[in-house]
């Protein structure tokens, strides 16, 4: 299967650790974005990767919050000292960048809960 | 700013009927229009989409069309099945130059089809 994939697909986490989820995006996509989904809520956007740029960032990525895309490749989202309200699915999505076509194609995502 | 009203669910239908589920849009611009699918259990799925005004998409027997006047994307299905349960999101996004890619969900609709 060549779609999106994301690890682990559930993190079970104490307030306060730090937690890190990987996406790989379609082999060939140069775009990666993260979103986050709370219950009953659309997607939220958090960051998007062109390459390995960063180029948007939303105001909902606290300091405590940091993601990467150090080779172009796959993706880390990083959760310093979790909180509570950290508590959702963390979807990431990629895409083929060009002029004509940007279908956004979705992982399974993360799902954390913070104790 | 760029936002997305969906009908509020849940929506409960019986096989076999018709289903139209409201969407419109306050966006600058011309922006491109979607409707994803999740399934019990599962990640989002693109189920059709339209890139300018007066487009129609169309999938698996769901069809909208892009209209600019109303600025509205309602989904149509001419008869459902139980197959389609499922929750429906509408979302809009930026296709072309620029760096601002990221989609504007609605809130998701659920859909229940009894058999």
């Amino acid at each position: 299967d060549t779609g999106v994939s994301q690890d682990p697909r559930h993190k079970i986490t104490k307030r306060g650790q730090n937690v890190t989820f990987r996406c790989d995006p379609i082999s060939e996509h140069n775009r990666l974005y993260w979103y986050r989904q709370t219950l009953g809520q659309g997607p939220e956007f958090l960051t998007y990767f062109q390459n390995e740029a960063q180029l948007e960032k939303s105001r909902l990525l606290s300091d405590r919050f940091s993601a990467e895309r150090p080779k172009g490749s796959f993706s880390t989202l990083e959760i310093q000292r979790t909180e509570q309200g950290d508590s959702a699915m963390y979807l990431c999505a990629s895409s083929l960048g060009d002029r004509t076509q940007e279908t956004q194609y979705f992982g399974p995502g993360t799902r954390l809960l913070v104790l | 700013g760029n936002s997305v009203t969906q009908m509020e669910g849940p929506v409960t239908l019986s096989e076999e009927a018709f289903l139209t589920i409201n969407c419109t849009y306050t966006a600058t611009g011309y922006p491109s229009l979607f409707w994803y699918v999740q399934y019990p259990g599962e990640g989002l799925q693109l189920l059709l989409k339209a890139t300018k005004a007066d487009d129609k998409g169309s999938n698996k027997g769901f069809e909208a069309t892009y209209r600019k006047e109303t600025t509205s994307f309602h989904l149509e299905k001419g008869s459902v099945q139980v197959s389609d349960s499922a929750v429906y999101f509408c979302a809009l996004g930026r296709m072309g130059a620029g760096n601002n890619r990221k989609l504007i969900w609605g809130l998701g609709t659920s859909l229940a089809v009894n058999p």
